[in-house]
């Protein structure tokens, strides 16, 4: 069965330092890969994707996120978190084998950034 | 840019009523989707349309109904609702197979 995993529920890092929210899958073939973020009481918020070429792809608000195919994973990263960015995040994938219309979504991971 | 509206924002029903979630988007979107979002569960695919006239079951259809009559709206139906359903409801929309555009939400509670 196709899959998304964030095995951290929750993330807490001080403000300042790096931040890593890690995302694997089990999609066939060559899915299209998104992270959202969801702010209290709002819907999703588009951060970045990967559809193809570099490994490396940089998203809004300072947010850049690392594929790794051998290892089916799309880490979301930031190299200074801020207070701001405490949120709840979705890693999502786009397998494009049923037409690309759906979308599977990670549970979600809630990072807390402290002062 | 009003991009995807959600209509109502709060709803409360008892079990056994019906009701429809209406979805508006103004980005000329053909793809439009009903998401539900349940706690450690991330969003679950109800319905989705990739184009007016036309819907399609997502993971969860079971209890609800949806149409597309107009491009730019997605309704969303419980015929006889139930506390299972109780959970906040997500439109969106996405051109092609681009990311999406969710709506504020709407939390509805079957008591």
């Amino acid at each position: 069965a196709q899959s998304v995993a964030q095995p951290e529920d929750q993330v807490n890092v001080a403000e300042g330092n790096p931040l890593t929210v890690k995302c694997t899958y089990s999609v066939s073939g060559n899915p299209y890969l998104f992270w959202y973020v969801q702010y209290p009481n709002r819907g999703l918020q588009f951060l970045l994707k990967y559809i193809t070429g570099d490994n490396l792809v940089k998203g809004s608000y300072g947010f850049e996120a690392e594929f790794n195919k051998s290892q089916t994973s799309f880490h979301l990263k930031k190299p200074s978190a801020l207070v701001s960015d405490s949120a709840l995040y979705f890693c999502a994938v786009r397998p494009l084998d049923t037409g690309g219309f759906k979308t599977i979504f990670g549970a979600g991971t809630r990072l807390f950034v402290k002062a | 840019n009003a991009g995807v509206t959600q209509t109502p924002k709060f709803r409360v029903l008892k079990t056994g009523q019906s009701m429809t979630l209406l979805c508006a988007q103004d980005m000329n979107h053909e793809y439009m989707y009903w998401y539900r979002q349940d706690p450690g569960m991330g969003l679950r695919l109800i319905h989705y349309s990739v184009g007016e006239g036309t819907t399609a079951k997502g993971e969860v259809p079971d209890g609800y109904n949806v149409s597309r009559l107009k491009k730019q709206n997605f309704l969303l139906g419980l015929e006889s609702a139930a506390p299972s359903q109780t959970s906040v409801y997500f439109c969106a929309s996405s051109l092609d197979k681009a990311e999406a555009f969710f709506g504020q939400g709407t939390r509805l509670t079957v008591v």
